[in-house]
This record gives structure tokens, sequence and C-alpha cells, in this order.
């Protein structure tokens, strides 16, 4: 069965540092990656996600993740912080096959301090 | 309009009613999803369906029930509450080869 582990609570990083929030996966086969974030009172939205390629993967408000086989992480990372960045933060990983039930992390809060 | 509607937004329920959640969304999605949202214990998936007629548990999905009345529609019903079902509910949407779920505003279930 595949799982998703942060290992972080809570980040705090301030403002104009850079900020890496964690993640680890267990899953059988290729692990299709998500990060996606949550704002107060709002839903889910997706940042960006790995299926195949290029290690580093790009997506929006200026994040981007590195997939790492070997290490079984997908690290989220933004190379300077910005007060409204600070949310919660969630990994997910799928099989990609047909039952892609996607497992999510338990949720990094991630606070930018001014 | 949003993509995936949630109704209610907020619902204020006793214990041993039975309540309904409604979803519905414009994305031509096949796949559709329940979770649960509790504080420190991240998202929880109750039910997901990938087409019409295909439903499947996930891994809480004890004292729930759902239905998929359209391509466009999925309700998820709590037959008698607890109140240990006090949680955030959010619908999502997927469809390969994306993958990466939409998801709706959530509704706020306090059970008393």
């Amino acid at each position: 069965a595949q799982s998703v582990a942060q290992p972080e609570d809570q980040v705090n990083v301030a403002e104009g540092n850079p900020l890496t929030v964690k993640c680890t996966y267990s899953v059988s086969g290729n692990p299709y990656l998500f990060w996606y974030v949550q704002y107060p009172n709002r839903g889910l939205q997706f940042l960006l996600k790995y299926i195949t390629g290029d290690n580093l993967v790009k997506g929006s408000y200026g994040f981007e993740a590195e997939f790492n086989k070997s290490q079984t992480s997908f690290h989220l990372k933004k190379p300077s912080a910005l007060v409204s960045d600070s949310a919660l933060y969630f990994c997910a990983v799928s099989r990609g096959n047909r039952d892609d039930k996607i497992i999510f992390g338990k949720g990094t809060r991630l606070h930018i301090l001014p | 309009d949003a993509d995936v509607t949630q109704t209610p937004r907020n619902r204020i329920t006793k214990t041993g009613k039975r309540i309904m959640l409604e979803c519905s969304q414009t994305k031509g999605h096949d796949r559709m999803y329940w979770y649960r949202q509790d504080p420190g214990l991240g998202l929880r998936l109750i039910y997901y369906s990938f087409d019409v007629k295909d439903i499947n548990k996930g891994e809480i999905s004890d004292g729930y029930s759902v239905s998929r009345q359209a391509q466009a529609k999925f309700s998820l019903s709590l037959e008698s509450a607890i109140p240990n079902q006090t949680a955030l509910y959010f619908c999502a949407t997927s469809d390969p080869p994306q993958y990466e779920q939409y998801f709706g505003p959530g509704t706020r279930l306090t059970v008393t």
C-alpha cells in the first residue's frame, strides 16, 4: 500500500529566505507525486506534480519540487518566501494506474514571518 | 463560476439525524471523491467513484454512504450522524491522464 509522510507539522521561515517543505513516500512501482496548498477556509489547490521526466518540476506561485527516487522524497521548495505563502501544504502520492487513489500526507503548516 | 461546488457550506445537526452533503462539478470529469479533513490527520478518503456505475469504499467508509446521480453529481450521506463525524468534508474530481484533483470549497459539519 502506498503512504506518504510529512515529517514536520510546522515550518517557520523568514520572508525572503528559501523554504523547503519535506515529503517522503512509499509506493510500489513508479509514483505519481503531488503538492497541494490550502489557504484558510478554502479547498485544496493543486500546485505541481511529478509523473515522469525531469526530476525538478515547477508549479504555481514560484514553487518547485525535486523528485529523488533513491531517497523516495519529493520536497517542495521556493527560493524566496512571501508572507502570502503561509498556508497548509499537503503532499500526495498515487500509483497512477486505474486504481489511482491518491493518498495524502497529514499536512505541514508553513508560517512565513515578516 | 466554481468548477466544483458543495452544498451546504456549513451545517450543524444533532446526533442521530440523517444528513446529505452534495457535490456538483462542471469539469466533465468521470472521477469523483469524498474526503474528510480533521486537524492533524490530513485528508482521509471516504468514498470514490470512477464513473456513474462504479462506487468504491475508501479508508473510512463506515457510517457513510454515497450516491452518484450523474457524471456531475456525487452525494455523501450520513445515515445517523454522530459527534465524531464532526469535520470538514471535501469533494474532489479528477481525470486521467492528468490525475491531479480539483477540490470543492468544503462543507463544515458539526454534529452535536
